[in-house]
């Protein structure tokens, strides 16, 4: 079936990197623009980063860019988020979701369950 | 940043009540808007995409509308399964952004 699995969270240190891996299965994952989104605990849903189908176009949110690198491998069917710098802020679940869809504009319809990264002292 | 602004932040609702969630963006997006459904601790999922089009498996008493900057979800004969938050987000800019959420709670 249709799946998408995080891993790779854990309890950080501020400061320090940590990289995200989403395992993709059941699906043409080479045809699927690829997001990150997070969520805070208590909160909302944050848009982290995108990479498009074809590694051509990559996007970030401005609380990530310059410190967190999205990039996927079409041949092992992964999605990974390496995040550098990290914060306290950063403490969220992160999702990996994607939908076959060239130009992002329609949304997102396959989610993992997360993965969930705890940056704290 | 597009912003999205939804409101309200939280509703309380019957079963059986029509319930209607609004969602206003900083600019014109035309039609970029989906709607997202999500219950604790679960993924979210895609109910409407296009601000109007129902992704395929919801349920047709969900609906969207609007244009530009004004966008609604709509649920009518609101079921047990439908308490849950919901968020609008917008794909015109390829920065996403998703509204702050409206949590919807049995009256």
């Amino acid at each position: 079936q249709v799946q998408l699995v995080e891993s790779g969270g854990g309890v950080v240190q501020p400061g320090t990197s940590l990289r995200l891996s989403c395992a993709a299965s059941g699906f043409n994952f080479r045809t699927y623009g690829m997001h990150w989104v997070r969520q805070a605990p208590g909160k909302g849903l944050e848009w982290v980063a995108f990479i498009s189908y074809d590694y051509s176009r990559m996007y970030y949110g401005h609380s990530v860019n310059s410190r967190f690198t999205i990039d996927r491998d079409n041949s092992r069917n992964i999605l990974s988020l390496q995040m550098n710098s990290l914060r306290g802020e950063d403490t969220a679940k992160y999702y990996c979701a994607g939908r076959e869809d060239h130009y992002s504009k329609y949304g997102v319809d396959v989610w993992g369950l997360g993965t969930t990264v705890t940056v704290s002292s | 940043d597009i912003q999205m602004t939804q409101s309200p932040s939280s509703l309380s609702a019957s079963v059986g009540d029509t319930v209607t969630i609004t969602c206003r963006a900083s600019q014109s997006i035309s039609n970029y808007v989906n709607w997202y459904q999500q219950k604790p601790g679960k993924a979210p999922k895609l109910l409407i995409f296009g601000a109007s089009s129902l992704q395929s498996g919801v349920p047709s008493r969900f609906s969207g509308g609007g244009s530009g900057t004004d966008f609604t979800l709509t649920i009518s004969s609101l079921q047990p399964e439908d308490f849950a938050s919901y968020y609008c987000q917008q794909s015109y800019s390829s920065l996403w952004t998703f509204g702050q959420g409206t949590k919807v709670e049995s009256k």
